[in-house]
């Protein structure tokens, strides 16, 4: 089946600085990305839609200036984690719908970063 | 707004015991509703889903799920539990066109005894 990787699977950073995940689809194509978030013992969360060479759509209560996303190509969406703070500690994942193959609701997941900010 | 509640966030069955994994939602529109499990360090994958037609519908690994539109369910069941079963599952229901973004459960691990 198709996959998602995402790098890193997990990352530990210090207060204030800046930290950039990144999902890719390693052997299809996709247009739109989408990023969740999930705390602890909650449900993942959508944060964002990431488009191919447009502006990424944020979900409401998201902070677009904080959480960057750039879709720099059909294979790679990347998010940065700006000025982290321990709040920002979560669990990060994406996923892709196929430009080509399955139906209008098929999107495969990646495995998740975890992030902890100290 | 769609939501998603799945009750229980743990379940313990024995191997070879039924499963069942309840979800319900709510919806102002008919629902797309899928049922994903994932493994540890894995991404999540699809099980089953619903989109229209026959209401009972099988997934992989010997799951099934009954559309309920009358009490609002999507609840997951296996005739006989596998050690191989353990594993987070999440109920999520499709918001927005596209049927691609999606609202979770907030799962539920099920965890299978010898």
């Amino acid at each position: 089946g198709a996959v998602v990787s995402q790098h890193p699977s997990w990352v530990i950073c210090k207060s204030g600085t800046s930290v950039k995940i990144e999902c890719r689809s390693l052997d299809f194509q996709a247009t739109t990305m989408f990023w969740y978030r999930q705390f602890p013992k909650q449900s993942l969360m959508l944060m964002a839609t990431s488009n191919e060479g447009s502006k990424a759509t944020y979900e409401q209560g998201v902070e677009k200036d904080k959480f960057l996303i750039n879709h720099a190509s059909l294979t790679l969406s990347t998010l940065t984690v700006t000025s982290a703070h321990p709040e920002d500690s979560s669990f990060y994942i994406c996923s892709a719908p196929p430009i080509a193959g399955g139906s209008t609701d098929t999107q495969y997941f990646g495995p998740g970063t975890r992030l902890t900010v100290l | 707004a769609q939501s998603v509640t799945q009750l229980g966030s743990h379940v313990s069955v024995s191997e070879g015991a039924l499963v069942l994994l309840r979800c319900n939602y709510s919806s102002s529109v008919p629902p797309y509703l899928f049922w994903y499990v994932q493994y540890p360090n894995q991404g999540l994958q699809l099980l089953l889903k619903y989109t229209t037609g026959a209401t009972l519908v099988k997934g992989i690994n010997g799951f099934e799920a009954e559309f309920k539109k009358s009490e609002t369910s999507f609840h997951l069941t296996k005739p006989s539990a596998h050690m191989s079963d353990a594993a987070e599952y999440f109920c999520a229901v499709s918001e927005g066109t596209g049927f691609q973004k999606l609202v979770f459960g907030t799962g539920t691990r099920l965890l299978v005894s010898p």
